[in-house]
């Protein structure tokens, strides 16, 4: 079975800093592994995938993330805040050898400080 | 693309009555998928199709959720009876065809509110 932990509920962070959300996977093979973003009243919305390759992904927004395979971890990373970044992060998970059904975490919320 | 349409986008109704949310995924997109959002237990994955065809409802909480997949383009999930703590938000999200490790694209999703 796959699943995803996000420890933290919730992330405070003042504008301009240096940001990170945390997540951490299980999967029996190797991962496709996602995070999402979910503004209020919204539907969740892509941010950046990690297939393959190099281990920092780069997305929407300027975000990016990390994959350390011997850590199993893939944190969301932004060298600046902004208030408008506020909003519930998603991590998510697929085992490549399955098909396409993808384990969400709980979510954490970012609350960016101005 | 006007993206993945779901109707209604808030829906209060009576416990004991049949409840019916419509999902319009992208064109083209050949998987779609329902959840559902709650405080308490998060995204839930409840139902998933890939060409029109139910390949995992473990999900489904119980028999009275059904879902439907007529066409390529037209989804439904139905609760019948429904009961307060199926109070949440119902997203639908599609996901296009081909390579098996793309991003899915989510509606706006559907408020459900049973008193």
């Amino acid at each position: 079975a796959q699943s995803v932990a996000q420890p933290e509920d919730q992330v405070n962070v003042a504008e301009g800093n240096p940001l990170t959300v945390k997540c951490t996977y299980s999967v029996s093979g190797n991962p496709y592994l996602f995070w999402y973003v979910q503004y209020p009243n919204r539907g969740l919305q892509f941010l950046l995938k990690y297939i393959t390759g190099d281990n920092l992904v780069k997305g929407s927004y300027g975000f990016e993330a990390e994959f350390n395979k011997s850590q199993t971890s893939f944190h969301l990373k932004k060298p600046s805040a902004l208030v408008s970044d506020s909003a519930l992060y998603f991590c998510a998970v697929r085992d490549m050898g399955g098909y396409q059904k993808v384990t969400f975490g709980i979510g954490t919320k970012l609350q960016v400080i101005p | 693309d006007a993206g993945v349409i779901q109707s209604p986008r808030h829906e209060v109704t009576e416990m004991g009555q049949e409840v019916t949310l419509r999902c319009k995924p992208i064109s083209g997109h050949n998987s779609l998928f329902w959840y559902r959002q709650t405080m308490m237990r998060g995204l839930e994955l409840l139902i998933y199709f890939n060409n029109n065809v139910p390949i995992d409802d473990s999900g489904m909480p119980e028999d009275r959720f059904s879902a439907k997949m007529p066409n390529a383009s037209f989804s439904t999930l139905k609760i019948q009876p429904s009961e307060p703590r199926d109070s949440a938000v119902y997203f639908c999200a599609s996901s296009p065809r081909g390579a098996n490790n793309n991003e899915q694209f989510f509606g706006p999703g559907t408020r459900l509110t049973v008193l």
